[in-house]
């Protein structure tokens, strides 16, 4: 069965740091490009960035709301993706998803499937 | 505020046929394939279409999907309590700033 499982959430003040992880299992994780997306409490879906395998040279991509404080990356070993957050703001609690890139198609991004979310809460 | 356009609600009888659209621009759906998720209360995104009009492997006949230039639709037949959940549209922005673009979200009712 291909899964997603994300953790490492929590609260962290604004200002913190925290990094989160996605354990991957049931599909060849290094040949896979990986995103995160999140989730504000009671709003709708925003992508955060993706990482792409090593024959795209693990380049990363990210929205311009998180460049420069989130970055993405990842472990083919361990089969493992993290995302790690910088001088983190109140407006950034949500719950993270990870999700991979689906191989279904060539034609689009489709992301499939979804970790079950992890929640950050950034308050003092 | 989304790149991506949809109703934020939508509502219709058990057995009826509803319709959700999703408005984009010709950097996003009018040149890329669109997916379809649903995301039922509590849960993670689950992915119902994509290439605009494919179904998901498990996902029944009675959810499809359209797209037609810069806009895309779900429609979902034989409407059941069970399919009350939020439904987002999605697809890559070819635009110098590019990245993945989600539509904001639209909350379906079976009343």
């Amino acid at each position: 069965e291909v899964q997603l499982v994300d953790s490492g959430g929590g609260l962290v003040q604004p200002g913190g740091s925290l990094k989160l992880s996605c354990a991957a299992s049931g599909f060849t994780f290094s040949g896979a490009t990986m995103h995160w997306v999140r989730q504000a409490p009671g709003k709708g879906l925003e992508w955060l960035g993706r990482i792409r395998n090593k024959v795209h040279s693990y380049a990363t991509a990210y929205t311009a709301s998180v460049k420069g404080r989130f970055t993405i990356s990842r472990d083919d070993s361990k089969d493992m993706a993290f995302l790690e957050m910088n001088s983190l703001k109140t407006e950034d609690t949500a719950v993270y998803y990870c999700t991979r890139e689906s191989p279904i198609t060539i034609f689009g991004v489709v992301l499939d499937p979804w970790g079950q979310g992890t929640l950050v809460t950034v308050s003092s | 505020q989304s790149v991506l356009t949809q109703p934020p609600s939508v509502s219709a009888a058990p057995g009826q046929k509803v319709t959700i659209s999703c408005s984009g621009s010709s950097s996003n759906i009018g040149d890329n394939h669109v997916s379809w998720y649903q995301q039922l209360p509590g849960t993670a995104p689950n992915l119902l279409i994509y290439d605009s009009n494919k179904r998901a492997s498990g996902i029944p006949a009675r959810f499809s999907g359209s797209k037609s230039g810069t806009s895309a639709t779900l429609s979902i037949t034989g409407l059941r309590t069970g399919d009350e959940a939020d439904y987002y549209c999605g697809t890559w922005d070819s635009s110098l700033s590019g990245g993945h673009v989600f539509g904001g979200g639209t909350k379906l009712t079976v009343l």
